[in-house]
């Protein structure tokens, strides 16, 4: 099976830097990604790591270590639109796409 | 380009009734998947369907069963709907390859009383 744990809140100030950690247990991994979901809409895939490191896109970066199963999003020069719920999801060793989600962690930007 | 489309995008149903949600995936995607999500909790994966057939399942009663048509679109159907039931349903495509995002629509929002 797989378990994913991600903080459930965070709060941080416009213009600043947060990182919204990810850890994960489970029995196969082909690769982790983050995806952004404001309230009522679709999530939005924003990263894919599959080899340990960074991976940068613009204002947001994603860091991958597979021998902790542990994983960052890093989100830059924070805007209020940046509010929104963070999910950390891993995909298995099924040879699918199906993706395991964690419970997500909700940003909450302040001015 | 469209995207992922799903509809209705709000439901509201009776204990005990049936439902019927439909999906159509992001062009040149074939493979579809349907995820449940309550409020404040992450989307969990109910099934995926490939080739008109149910290629993976997750942790979900018999209740729930789907279709996937030749033009790739999807159904979900939800039988004997419980109060638990009540969630927003995801549907996502992707190309099946085992590196490519999962492209989600909307969602339908649906409510039983």
């Amino acid at each position: 099976g797989q378990n994913i744990d991600q903080p459930t809140e965070m709060t941080a100030t416009e213009g600043a830097i947060v990182q919204i950690n990810c850890t994960y247990q489970t029995s196969g991994f082909n690769g982790l990604f983050w995806y952004q979901q404001h309230a009522g809409e679709a999530p939005t895939f924003l990263s894919y790591n599959v080899l340990d490191g960074l991976e940068e896109k613009g204002r947001f970066s994603s860091f991958l270590s597979r021998s902790k199963g542990y994983s960052y999003l890093l989100l830059k020069e924070l805007q209020m639109k940046d509010s929104a719920s963070y999910l950390c999801a891993v995909r298995g060793n099924s040879g699918y796409s199906t993706l395991t989600f964690g419970k997500g962690t909700m940003l909450l930007v302040s001015p | 380009d469209a995207g992922v489309t799903q509809s209705p995008t709000h439901l509201i149903k009776t204990r005990g009734q049936q439902v019927t949600l439909r999906c159509s995936p992001k062009s040149g995607h074939d493979t579809v998947s349907w995820y449940q999500q309550a409020l404040g909790q992450g989307p969990q994966f109910i099934f995926q369907y490939y080739e008109e057939e149910e290629r993976q399942r997750g942790n979900f009663p018999d209740r729930f069963s789907g279709h996937q048509f030749p033009n790739y679109s999807s159904e979900l159907n939800v039988n004997a709907l419980l109060l638990g039931d009540s969630a927003l349903y995801l549907c996502a495509s992707s190309t099946g390859n085992r590196h490519s995002p999962l492209h989600f629509g909307n969602g339908t929002r649906l409510t039983v009383t």
